[in-house]
């Protein structure tokens, strides 16, 4: 079952912070986060793993809470090239089984 | 950087011909994925391969669908019989562990245009 992705799409001017929520109705194992350019493959951002231990990008945070089943991914600072479309991607299963992905958040950073 | 390649990044075909899409997955990675994503909305799980068997698809991949690792380097899709319904691009995806808690290393994408 896919996760969910909150909002679908926002508008920032560069400098601001933006927020990106990803729920899933089932326990999560972990949580991975990618930007999609347009046109473009899908990059790796973060992985969160249940516990706590997160592996990724140096500019962008996120959290994970586990007991909600949440995971949020925190933008700051905006610039142009944060520019895209942020997919959330849980285990397909549980534990360790291929991933599946939210429908996308789109992120517009405009100077 | 190590990355996934994918041949060709366009193939037109007409409605009830075979495709072969490929890939060629990063070196070392033992974990192999199809992914496909129709114009403008979410990335959908297709299939996974390890170990020269599926061992998880959806309910997207069908009797149509297959998947080979022909020699040490190639992974390909085969879509036996195409629908216009199977426009879309197509990511082959790799990792070094079991895809929960490995990233994965996606390539550029085949777009799988049938007419």
């Amino acid at each position: 079952q896919q996760p969910v992705q909150s909002p679908q799409a926002v508008i920032l001017r560069e400098g601001e912070d933006a927020v990106i929520n990803c729920s899933s109705s089932k326990a999560l194992y972990s949580v991975h986060w990618y930007r999609q350019k347009h046109g473009e493959a899908p990059v790796f951002l973060m992985i969160l793993l249940k516990g706590g231990e997160q592996k990724g990008h140096e500019k962008i945070s996120a959290s994970f809470n586990e007991k909600k089943q949440q995971s949020s991914l925190y933008l700051t600072a905006s610039q142009l090239s944060y520019s895209g479309t942020y997919f959330c991607g849980t285990p397909r299963n549980s534990g360790n089984t291929p991933l599946v992905f939210g429908k996308g958040t789109r992120l517009s950073v405009i100077a | 950087e190590p990355e996934v390649t994918q041949t060709p990044s366009h193939q037109v075909t007409q409605m009830g011909q075979e495709v072969i899409l490929r890939c060629v997955p990063i070196s070392n990675h033992l974990y192999f994925y199809w992914y496909r994503q129709i114009l403008g909305q979410k990335v959908e799980f297709l299939v996974s391969f390890y170990n020269n068997e599926i061992s998880e698809k959806s309910e997207i991949f069908d009797d149509q669908f297959s998947v080979e690792r022909p020699d040490g380097s190639n992974f390909t899709l085969k879509i036996r019989s195409t629908k216009l319904e199977d426009s879309a691009m197509y990511f082959c995806a790799s990792s070094d562990d079991k895809g929960a808690h490995s990233p994965l290393h996606f390539g550029n994408g085949t777009r799988l245009t049938v007419t």
